[in-house]
């Protein structure tokens, strides 16, 4: 079946620090990936996405490239800041179109950046 | 922000009553998705809409029922609610065209609902 896997948290890193979030599939079809950011008290945004295979999607100085060869969508940021505390959701969908885009996603990473 | 609200925004009740939460959006989006969030499980489609009257089963169905009356609204309902459904409910938005600042095909949250059935 489709799941989503990515590492198990708490991620704690001191201000600055450089970050890498593991997320890896499995998806039958050609998926779109998408990594969500949802802060405490919120609902999820969309942080970033890519399409396609070695599509890179980048915002707000975060990164991640669609790695079909080793089906990965590692969630990367070369310093981070304690406002980039909060819980990060890897997802994928598959390309049906419209509603049949349901989301998958992993059970989440919780990001603690220390100052 | 996406035009998207979510009514009420907590909730606590008792087993065995019913309980209906609304999802409002202003963006004339098409398809509408009701998600619940519970530790070490992400998030779980439960039920999804492709238009007005037209819904579908998601992940994890049993115990909830939808109506779709309106482009703007998607309504979950707990016939019954039991201890098992107490969650933070998330209502998503897509559209297959991008239109503005939302990407095609991509889903847009709203704020949550946090359930408690006692």
């Amino acid at each position: 079946g489709n799941s989503v896997t990515q590492m198990e948290g708490p991620v704690t890193l001191s201000e600055e620090a450089f970050l890498t979030i593991n997320c890896t599939y499995t998806a039958t079809g050609y998926p779109s990936l998408f990594w969500y950011v949802q802060y405490p008290g919120e609902g999820l945004q969309l942080l970033l996405k890519a399409t396609k295979a070695d599509d890179k999607g980048s915002n707000k100085g975060f990164e991640a490239t669609y790695r079909k060869e080793t089906t990965s969508f590692h969630l990367e940021k070369g310093s981070v800041q304690v406002s980039d505390s909060a819980v990060y959701f890897c997802a994928l969908t598959l390309n049906y179109g419209g509603a049949t885009n349901k989301l998958i996603f992993g059970t989440g990473t919780l990001l603690a950046v220390q100052p | 922000d996406a035009g998207i609200t979510q009514s009420p925004r907590h909730k606590v009740t008792e087993t065995g009553t019913p309980v209906t939460l609304r999802c409002h959006q202003t963006e004339n989006h098409r398809y509408m998705y009701w998600y619940r969030q519970d530790p070490g499980h992400g998030l779980r489609l439960i039920h999804y809409s492709y238009g007005v009257k037209d819904t579908d089963k998601g992940e994890v169905s049993d115990g909830y029922s939808v109506s779709r009356s309106k482009t703007e609204d998607f309504l979950l309902t707990l016939e019954s609610a039991t201890s098992s459904q107490t969650s933070v409910y998330f209502c998503a938005i897509s559209e297959s065209k991008g239109q503005g600042a939302f990407s095609p095909d991509t889903q847009y949250f709203g704020p949550g609902t946090r359930l408690t059935v006692l």
